[in-house]
């Protein structure tokens, strides 16, 4: 099954809006690993976290790894209609450095 | 660069039909990944093949079955399709130099309905 529970599953949300995403797991997680996908299209991947504790911003995103590594969160500052997709999380599961697990995403939808 | 290229991109396929998924990649990756997405259910890892020469099921294998045919191509086979088996498959590929951790760069997605 799922390694990672990830929530909630929808947010709407007006433009300028802050939105955030949260990846959890009741074991440790390795690297996780964070995707968009925009609607009609494929992931593509965004960042990387490794470390515990670990903090990356991209522009107006902010990824952050909790401390004991079984927690992530992705959040965006002041939403615009081009943040619109399904974000998701993933991790490689069962010390396998090929079996990359997903959560089941977020779809954010934001309103102009 | 085309990246990674999966055809066909749409199939309608009936009960009890075969057919491959072909799955291409220019990038000289080594690491070549089957996932398919179903609503609410995220990617779920169908087979990957770690590098050329090998292949390993992932979380959902059964009913398919897949060939790593040379370093480039990666190909999913259906041999008796069902209906659970409507969704839409992603190829992806990655470095695979066996250091955990490497992204993964998906293809457009086949949509298949099994009807």
């Amino acid at each position: 099954g799922q390694q990672v529970m990830q929530i909630p599953q929808y947010q709407h949300v007006q433009e300028g809006e802050d939105f955030t995403t949260y990846c959890n797991s009741s074991t440790t997680l390795s690297n996780i690993q964070w995707y968009k996908q925009r609607p009609g299209g494929h992931p593509v991947f965004l960042i990387q976290l490794v470390k515990s504790g670990e903090v990356k911003k991209q522009k107006r995103l902010t990824f952050q790894f909790g401390e004991a590594k079984k927690n992530s969160s992705l959040h965006i500052t002041a939403t615009q209609t081009t943040d619109v997709g399904t974000y998701f999380c993933a991790d490689f599961s069962g010390g396998s450095n090929y079996k990359l697990t997903f959560g089941k995403g977020t779809l954010l939808t934001v309103n102009p | 660069n085309a990246g990674v290229t999966q055809t066909p991109k749409f199939q309608v396929l009936k009960t009890g039909q075969s057919m491959t998924l072909q799955c291409a990649q220019d990038m000289n990756h080594n690491s070549m990944y089957w996932y398919r997405q179903d609503p609410g259910m995220g990617l779920r890892l169908i087979y990957y093949s770690a590098s050329e020469g090998t292949t390993d099921k992932g979380e959902v294998p059964n009913g398919y079955n897949v060939s790593r045919l040379n370093k480039r191509e990666f190909s999913l086979r259906l041999e008796s399709a069902a209906p659970s088996q409507t969704s839409v498959y992603f190829c992806a590929s990655s470095l695979g130099q066996g250091v955990r951790g490497e992204k993964l760069f998906f293809g457009s997605g086949t949509q298949l309905s099994v009807l």
